[in-house]
């Protein structure tokens, strides 16, 4: 069935410097790439997203890349702050959007002052 | 408020006992889909709405549960005889069926199984 691997689990920087999450995913019909950001007790919300026509998007201090040929995409935060502490949610969706999401197991990013 | 919202946010029941959650997503969003979360994981896909048409159902939704959206506004989800492996959060998401597709998560109903 569709899976999707995130790695690392946990993720620990110093404020200011670069953080990297890492997905694959294994549906190659899957054409719509989400970020969500889930802060504790809150809601996911989503912070970025990237469709299998673009190699790369960027937004501010974040940016995801795509590799459709490897199944990799990738978040890149950068000048990292203390609110960005959180988990990080990547998901990889079938259709161009909103059907059967299938989320990775998170990353907890931690950014000490 | 025009978010997503869910009821009740917080549901302690007995092993056995039937439970039923709603979801009421942002009225002009069409699509509304069902996850659940556990401790340490991402949101797990249940089943998902397209207006009052279920189109998709995950292998992870047992006969127990039983979602609806009859007018196609707000969806409930039923869970009959609870068991253990039930306890977790469950997230409702609501989005339009045209870009930008973003999905839009209700605060979800943490539910605890004695």
């Amino acid at each position: 069935g569709e899976n999707v691997e995130q790695h690392p689990s946990t993720l620990s920087v110093q404020e200011g410097d670069s953080a990297v999450i890492k997905c694959t995913y294994s549906d190659s019909a899957s054409n719509y790439f989400p970020w969500y950001k889930q802060e504790l007790g809150k809601r996911p919300q989503l912070i970025i997203d990237i469709r299998s026509n673009v190699g790369e998007k960027k937004d501010q201090r974040i940016a995801v890349t795509l590799n459709k040929t490897a199944k990799h995409f990738s978040l890149h935060i950068t000048e990292t702050q203390p609110e960005d502490s959180a988990v990080y949610f990547c998901a990889a969706d079938g259709n161009t959007g909103g059907f059967k999401t299938i989320f990775g197991a998170g990353t907890r990013l931690f950014v000490k002052a | 408020d025009t978010g997503v919202s869910q009821n009740p946010r917080h549901k302690i029941t007995k092993r056995g006992q039937n439970v039923t959650f709603r979801c009421d997503p942002i009225s002009e969003h069409n699509r509304l889909y069902w996850y659940r979360q556990t401790l340490g994981q991402g949101p797990e896909f249940l089943t998902y709405f397209q207006n009052e048409a279920q189109l998709e159902k995950s292998r992870l939704l047992s006969d127990r549960f039983s979602a609806e959206r009859p007018k196609g506004s707000f969806s409930t989800l039923e869970i009959q005889r609870t068991e253990q492996g039930d306890s977790a959060m469950y997230l409702c998401a609501s989005s339009l069926d045209r870009p930008p597709y973003e999905q839009y998560f209700g605060p979800g109903t943490r539910l605890t199984v004695t």
